[in-house]
């Protein structure tokens, strides 16, 4: 299986700041990779998709970029809204689906 | 609105088995491919499988082979997911997930809890 590695596991920001969230594959996965995020008790929610598409009703801020082994979600400008924890997940192959472990975006 | 409503939350022993349901609404139940993702405390996202609505067909990851079962019924636009051997380590939020193509879930449902304790 491709195993995916976030970084970091935490991140402390304030209120506007710009922050950005890495992914690794084990292997390349061109361009198959999606970004969620996370709220307590919640669903993911589905923020981008092919590792740069926003999904709709998505807020701009909010983009993604990569492709092949590494990937990276860009929050232009943190909202209170936005702290959450956010997975990516690889989705090259038909038959094994594999997420990050998460990343915690915390209020510095 | 796109809907995907799970089952309640379940309890059961060791080596038994659970049953979950995902009923979905608002969209084209049968072209899609019905995907399951468990979460177990504090871990990460797990992908279980997937179910084609439309054609039945399935996959599992090598890791739930032989324990895991999806069906679903297009009549009633419900997808299920059966896993039997139950043990501790099954203690998990199981969730539902619609895919359509080759993307990833766009839509997933709100989650059911199941506590596997003797």
């Amino acid at each position: 299986d491709i195993q995916m590695t976030q970084s970091p596991s935490t991140l402390s920001a304030s209120i506007g700041d710009r922050v950005t969230i890495t992914c690794r594959a084990s292997q390349s996965i061109t361009k198959w990779l999606a970004w969620y995020q996370q709220k307590p008790g919640k669903a993911p929610k589905l923020l981008i998709y092919d590792a740069s598409s926003l999904e709709s009703g998505v807020p701009s801020r909010f983009s993604g970029s990569g492709s092949g082994t590494e990937f990276t979600l860009t929050i232009s400008s943190l909202q209170p809204d936005d702290f959450a924890t956010y997975f990516c997940q690889q989705y090259n192959s038909y038959s094994s689906y594999t997420f990050g472990q998460g990343t915690k975006l915390e209020i510095k | 609105q796109v809907q995907l409503v799970q089952s309640g939350a379940e309890v059961r022993k060791p080596g038994a088995s659970v049953k979950l349901s995902c009923k979905a609404s608002g969209f084209s139940f049968s072209i899609y491919v019905m995907h399951w993702v468990r979460q177990a405390p504090g871990q990460r996202l797990e992908w279980m499988g997937w179910i084609h609505a439309g054609t039945g067909n399935t996959k599992y990851s090598q890791k739930f082979q032989g324990r895991v079962t999806m069906t679903r019924d297009t009549s009633a636009s419900t997808a299920y997911m059966e896993l039997s051997g139950l043990r501790s380590e099954d203690t998990a939020v199981y969730y539902c997930a619609r895919v359509f193509t080759k993307g990833p879930p766009d839509f997933w449902g709100q989650g059911s809890l199941v506590t596997v304790s003797s």
